[in-house]
């Protein structure tokens, strides 16, 4: 399988733990981005990666949160300190950069995230 | 319009029956706009990319036309088969926005009965 996966797929935690979503993009891909979807929302954009720089970040991104992409290949992103407010699904896309926003971002199924 | 706004939020079909729903966005500074197709646990997947007024675009039963004037984009399903169940999200990339966000709307989920 070729396409973007993100482990793990379901994440239960309690609130004030801290916990790390992996994504791998498609392997020949230099952009990665984040968003998240919560209930009856579409996805909102998080941070995005071209190659290992984080060029963006979403206000929605606070503190407690931080995203790495150390060789540009897999990423990583951590949230602190959860939050019941955290609960949400975690999408992982990446793209090829040709054409900026023409390019088409594919994606991961996906990491659920409970906060209880 | 500020927002990418999507409706109806939901619709029933019945298996062979066409269908079609909107998505409504800012028409200022649009580059392009996105659709993609979610079924429950899997991941979305991407139909078209369209950037030109009056833009179609086909796939199988499934088309797509675009009004940058004025800011909506038609999502067609002909025929629909109990595979096209899934929510059908849309996003728009403004080039005031940097290289890579996109806005998406909420989505309208179609459930299409035997």
């Amino acid at each position: 399988d070729t396409g973007v996966s993100q482990d793990p797929r379901h994440k239960i935690t309690k609130r004030g733990q801290n916990v790390t979503f992996r994504c791998d993009p498609i392997s020949e891909h230099n952009r990665l981005y984040w968003y998240r979807q919560t209930l009856g929302q579409g996805p909102e954009f998080l941070t995005y990666f071209q190659n290992e720089a984080q060029l963006e970040k979403s206000r929605l991104l606070s503190d407690r949160f931080s995203a790495e992409r150390p060789k540009g290949s897999f990423s990583t992103l951590e949230i602190q300190r959860t939050e019941q407010g955290d609960s949400a699904m975690y999408l992982c896309a990446s793209s090829l950069l040709l054409a900026g926003l023409r390019d088409t971002q594919y994606f991961g199924p996906g990491t659920r995230l409970t906060v209880l | 319009i500020l927002n990418v706004e999507q409706s109806p939020q939901s619709l029933h079909v019945q298996e062979g029956d066409s269908t079609n729903f909107t998505c409504s966005f800012p028409s200022s500074n649009f580059y392009a706009l996105h659709w993609y197709r979610w079924e429950t646990a899997k991941s979305p997947e991407a139909l078209f990319v369209m950037t030109l007024n009056g833009d179609e675009k086909k796939k199988g039963r499934i088309s797509a036309t675009l009004n940058t004037k004025e800011g909506y984009s038609y999502l067609y399903i002909k025929g629909s088969q109990p595979e096209d169940s899934a929510t059908y999200l849309c996003a728009r990339g403004a080039a005031t926005d940097s290289w890579g966000k996109l806005q998406f709307g909420a989505g309208t989920q179609v459930v299409v009965t035997p």
